[in-house]
């Protein structure tokens, strides 16, 4: 099975512009997540997606960062404008816990931003 | 809400010799427990999970974890490193009820030959 894709890999950008970064998870998986992985710290949830609608973005900068995930499939997250701390890796993962209830969270190889 | 905190942030062993890493967590209700371990420039990838059990499990590359409910912990071991298990490794935790992860600070793991 195909894993979860990401891209780009990498994303240099200055400060105060915008940045989007896209997901595809695994086909069929429900539940789509964002976290936001600093150096030095282990990743943090900024939203979690089940099909189409969000169930948890609490962790989420409302005024700089959104996500969407419009057709229950692909995702994508936002960020307009950037600050030089959103420098960290952004990992999307999904899961399927309709047909497992403990379905591990499979994650993409992340996309790498640097704000300067 | 849980909390997951992992003591050792770097772990230098050389190889073919023991490594533990520590992890403690905090929570109120019913958890399952995970490992994570990521290399370099790759995405986390689980290593191995407690849900419910036998307190000892195991993964298929030789480490395994004990989770101690007294002592809210969730150590990783292995007997006997090599140069390939030099990566990061995440503690992570989730309440039985939901699905979302919370992760610890994470432990570098640098085997020396």
């Amino acid at each position: 099975e195909a894993g979860v894709a990401q891209s780009p890999r990498y994303k240099i950008i200055e400060k105060r512009q915008s940045v989007a970064f896209w997901c595809n998870p695994i086909s069929g998986h429900a539940t789509l997540y964002w976290y936001q992985q600093i150096l030095g710290q282990g990743p943090k949830l900024l939203i979690q997606f089940q099909n189409n609608g969000v169930v948890d973005d609490s962790q989420l900068p409302k005024d700089r960062f959104s996500a969407e995930r419009l057709k229950g499939v692909d995702s994508t997250l936002k960020i307009q404008p950037a600050k030089l701390e959103d420098s960290a890796v952004y990992l999307c993962a999904s899961s399927n816990p309709t047909a497992n209830r403990n379905s591990p969270l499979h994650f993409g190889n992340g996309t790498r931003l640097t704000v300067t | 809400a849980q909390s997951v905190t992992q003591l050792d942030s770097q772990v230098p062993v050389f190889e073919e010799a023991p490594v533990e890493l520590r992890c403690n967590y905090s929570s109120s209700v019913s958890v399952y427990l995970f490992w994570y371990v990521q290399y370099p420039n790759q995405g986390l990838q689980l290593l191995l999970k407690y849900l419910s059990g036998s307190t000892l499990v195991e993964s298929i590359n030789g480490f395994e974890a004990e989770f101690n409910k007294s002592q809210t912990s969730f150590h990783l071991r292995k007997p006997s490193v090599h140069i390939s298990d030099t990566a990061e490794y995440f503690c992570a935790v989730r309440k039985a009820a939901g699905n979302k992860l919370t992760f610890g600070g994470g432990t570098r793991v640098l085997v020396k030959p």
